[in-house]
């Protein structure tokens, strides 16, 4: 159980165009979803908590009006990556936490990485 | 501020060695620390978690410790193997909460030498 599916795994983009990606809870609601991006041997930073009917709350340094969330359902988030740059190109990762646990471990998905050519 | 370190990079040990990982903190009193494995290209995976109260968990050949003391948590495989090669992770809860917000250290490189 607790499976999250994102999509794409990988997309190559030009810059100036928008990429959408897709964040699922396949088995379990998800009233919280996290939405991270990845450098080659970096840690895994947090960009967005998306709480699924409210607005996303964004990391400092991250702009909401470049990354836009939406987490419209209890089982789906997504991230779109507008006017995309050449330095947007990372690993994506969102999470998801299962709200009936009372600590939460995350659920992630496999990433998706991101090319702006 | 607070940080989440471990400490290697990249740890290199023959099959069958027992690999054990570092991951240290500051500033911080967690109530809770989590262990996470992730493969090349691969979201992370959950593995174990310690409260603060629990001085040691284990999970089949895996164990850790968590030393409050110290702000230090020990990540240990038993018996490796080449297929425990991948990126471990620890990740501290940011507000003390429940709420899944984690940081997350850099992350040890393990490769497993058959």
């Amino acid at each position: 159980g607790a499976v999250v599916s994102q999509h794409p795994s990988w997309v190559i983009c030009k810059s100036g165009t928008s990429v959408k990606i897709e964040c699922r809870s396949l088995d379990f609601q998800a009233t919280t979803m996290f939405w991270y991006r990845q450098f080659p041997k970096q840690s895994l930073m947090l960009m967005a908590t998306s709480n699924e009917g409210s607005k996303a709350t964004y990391e400092q340094g991250v702009e909401k009006d470049k990354f836009l969330i939406n987490h419209a359902s209890l089982t789906l988030s997504t991230l779109t990556v507008t006017s995309a740059h050449p330095e947007d190109s990372s690993f994506y990762i969102c999470s998801a936490r299962a709200p009936s646990r009372v600590i939460s471990t995350l659920h992630f998905g496999n990433g998706t990485r991101l090319t702006v050519t | 501020s607070q940080k989440i370190e471990q400490n290697s990079e990249a740890l290199n040990i023959q099959e069958g060695k027992t690999a054990t990982l570092t991951c240290n903190y500051t500033n911080y009193s967690p109530a809770y620390l989590q262990w996470y494995r992730q493969d090349p290209g691969r979201g992370p995976v959950f593995l174990l978690l310690i409260r603060e109260n629990e001085k040691e968990k284990r999970k089949e050949r895996l164990k850790v410790t968590f030393d409050t003391t110290l702000k230090q948590s020990l990540f240990h495989i038993t018996a490796s193997q080449p297929a425990d090669s991948a990126t471990y992770l620890c990740a501290l809860d940011r507000d003390g909460g429940s709420q899944g917000n984690l940081i997350f250290g850099k992350g040890t490189k393990l490769s497993v030498k058959p």
